[in-house]
């Protein structure tokens, strides 16, 4: 069972380059999200989705962009890539609030993207 | 006062010490508490999931909730150098869309 997938591992991008971080889920979760990880920062939302054709912002969006066209897939969107959008970037999926026996679900993260702008 | 607090670390033992890791939080609301593990250079996985407040043992593993002090604890018991990684602590209010996580904080278990 894949779990969530995100590709590409690793990409250095040059400032004003644009790319898109793919991430898909086997789990047939509603929910995903996408975060960035800072050392020392923790991690920070950048948008959610609660199901195909819907996205909202999280706490830091500004420079990003998502759509979610399916229930597998989420791609991140950097339109012109900024230095300050050096990152680990971590996608996650879940079953969502209030569902099932736990109540609101935990999520699955994927294995990261290195995302370095030079 | 933010949300969620957490030490970040690092925390060095040595093998086979109990380890305790902790979270307090200021938003009485939350009523779901997870505890993450994140080796280097992978993704956070989930180790322990609890509802309200209590106990909950899973293998060497302890998760505790206080909501009156609004603080939760993980204990590792017989800790092993395998154990070394960053844990973070989240947690989330009924229905809410999003997880609050700690910044996490790094474990050392030293051979």
């Amino acid at each position: 069972n894949a779990g969530v997938t995100q590709t590409p591992k690793f990409r250095i991008l040059k400032i004003g380059q644009s790319m898109t971080l793919q991430c898909t889920q086997d789990m047939n979760h509603n929910y995903m999200y996408w975060y960035r990880q800072d050392p020392g920062m923790g991690l920070k939302l950048i948008y959610y989705s609660v199901g195909a054709g819907i996205t909202d912002k999280g706490e830091v969006p500004n420079g990003y962009n998502v759509s979610r066209s399916t229930t597998e897939d989420f791609p991140l969107r950097l339109e012109l890539a900024a230095p300050s959008q050096t990152s680990v970037y971590f996608c996650a999926s879940s079953f969502g609030a209030g569902q099932g026996d736990w109540g609101n679900q935990p999520q699955h993260f994927g294995d990261g993207t290195r995302l370095s702008i030079l | 006062q933010k949300e969620v607090e957490q030490d970040p670390g690092p925390l060095s033992v040595p093998e086979g010490a109990i380890v305790s890791l902790n979270c307090t939080y200021s938003n009485s609301a939350f009523q779901y508490f997870m505890w993450y593990r994140q080796y280097s250079r992978k993704g956070p996985e989930l180790l322990m999931y609890t509802y309200s407040s209590g106990n909950k043992e899973d293998g060497r593993f302890t998760a505790q909730v206080d909501k009156s002090s609004k603080y939760i604890s993980l204990f590792i018991r017989d800790s092993q150098p395998s154990d070394s990684a960053t844990y973070l602590c989240a947690m989330s209010a009924p229905v809410d869309d999003k997880i609050i996580f700690g910044k996490g904080t790094r474990l050392h278990i030293l051979p």
